[in-house]
């Protein structure tokens, strides 16, 4: 069974840094591009980051740009997030996902909370 | 301002067939595949339709997608209690080289 779980969130004041972790078991994590996507407290979704299976290709959202970076680590199954320069917008649930090329986003964590506040 | 536009509200009476459109442009639904996600109350996404109309293994066949020019819809028939939802529409963008999402549609069943 695919599982993926993030971890790392919490309250953090405006400008400071967090790192959010997603661990995936139950597949060829290697394989596999993997997503953050992010959700406002009431409000939609909102796609943050990828990263390709090999690390090699990393795309960003204009929002978050120059701000966060992904990484993953294959050896250790996991995919970062690692964000810088917090604001109170960037308070959020934070969903990994894994991208099955074409077919679509097909496992998501339960999302780890970050809330930026003072 | 979502690239996606999305009606906020859909709703239907059991049984009903219910639409939800998905309204992009050249750079994006005009050129590449459109997906759809499903997300119940307090749970994470679950995806609905991949490629424009295809239904991953369980999910029942009363979901359907389709696409045309720069907009696709996604119809639910036989509407059920269970479908009440927020449903996203999704799509690579290639003018802003990532992922773009519809501001999400909430679906009632009345």
């Amino acid at each position: 069974e695919v599982q993926l779980v993030e971890s790392g969130g919490g309250v953090v004041q405006p400008g400071g840094s967090l790192r959010l972790s997603c661990t995936g078991t139950g597949f060829t994590f290697h394989a596999y591009a993997m997503h953050w996507v992010r959700q406002a407290p009431g409000k939609g979704l909102e796609w943050v980051s990828f990263v390709t299976g090999n690390g090699g290709g990393t795309y960003y959202a204009d929002s978050v740009r120059g701000r966060f970076t992904i990484s993953r680590d294959n050896a250790k199954n996991s995919v970062y997030l690692q964000m810088n320069s917090l604001r109170p917008d960037d308070t959020a649930l934070y969903y990994c996902a894994k991208d099955v090329t074409h077919s679509g986003w097909d496992s998501w964590g339960q999302g780890t909370l970050v809330t930026v506040s003072s | 301002q979502s690239a996606l536009t999305q009606p906020p509200s859909a709703s239907g009476t059991p049984g009903q067939r219910v639409t939800i459109s998905c309204s992009g442009s050249n750079s994006n639904i005009g050129r590449d595949y459109v997906y759809w996600y499903q997300q119940l109350p307090g749970t994470a996404p679950k995806l609905l339709i991949y490629k424009n109309n295809e239904r991953p293994s369980g999910v029942p066949d009363r979901f359907s997608g389709s696409k045309s020019g720069t907009s696709a819809s996604l119809a639910i028939s036989g509407l059920r209690s269970e479908d009440e939802a927020d449903y996203y529409c999704a799509v690579w963008d290639n003018s802003l080289s990532g992922w773009v999402f519809g501001g999400g549609t909430k679906v009632t069943v009345l």
